[in-house]
């Protein structure tokens, strides 16, 4: 089976400009998580997707927003580029079901200037 | 809510040697699932192992086990026989049984493996 793919792998913005990541999660895997993740912050919970519906968010501004498919392909959006949105984020897909193991893709780099 | 802590920084072995990396958390929730996460150079995360809360015996993946000591609320990653190719970060994670998709990440532990 493929693995988690995400698009573009690198990315440079300037701030204010608006930015659109892609994931396409495992066949078969109907939930997709994305995670920001900064030397200083570590790894954080940005939201999680199934079925279409946001079922989980953490605790990001509304300037962080994201969709999904019904192919569960998912995309996250960030309006308004703050120098400090520069990460690496990070896509990963599971199985439904409470535990369930997450699998990476090889996540994003933004770079705002 | 969710908080995971790993207290090493950073941690060395020599190649073929044992180590053990230790993670505590805290849950107010009765069902949960932990997680131990392998992050290379190259960024590419990686699953080493998974626990269920409600299940006593310790996981085993390979030269990867834990101990899990729930009363404690300690989830240690022992690593046997050490390779150059676990050199990496490692991350401590949790899962609450209602929380769909939110992994909860400790800050993560600098592996270095010397020949």
């Amino acid at each position: 089976k493929a693995g988690v793919t995400q698009t573009p792998r690198y990315l440079i913005k300037t701030r204010g400009q608006q930015v659109t990541l892609s994931c396409s999660p495992i066949s078969g895997h109907r939930s997709v998580s994305w995670y920001q993740q900064t030397p200083g912050q570590g790894l954080q919970f940005l939201f999680e997707y199934f079925s279409e519906t946001q079922r989980n968010k953490g605790n990001f501004p509304g300037r962080f927003s994201g969709r999904q498919f019904s192919n569960s392909r998912s995309e996250m959006n960030v309006s308004t580029l703050e120098l400090g949105d520069s990460a690496l984020y990070l896509c990963a897909s599971s199985l439904d079901g409470p535990g369930g193991e997450q699998y990476f893709g090889p996540g994003t780099r933004l770079t705002v200037t | 809510a969710q908080t995971v802590t790993q207290s090493q920084p950073e941690m060395s072995v020599q190649e073929a040697e044992t180590v053990t990396l230790s993670c505590t958390y805290d849950t107010s929730e009765n069902n949960y699932y932990l997680f131990w996460y392998k992050q290379p150079p190259s960024r590419q995360m990686i699953l080493v192992i998974r626990q269920e809360a409600y299940k006593q015996q310790n996981a085993t993946e390979n030269r990867f086990s834990v101990n899990f000591q729930k009363a404690a609320k300690s989830f240690s990653l022992k690593i046997s026989d050490s390779q150059l190719g676990d050199t990496a970060m490692y991350f401590c994670a949790s899962a609450g049984g209602t929380s769909y998709g939110k992994l909860t990440f400790g800050q993560g532990t600098i592996l270095t493996v010397h020949p």
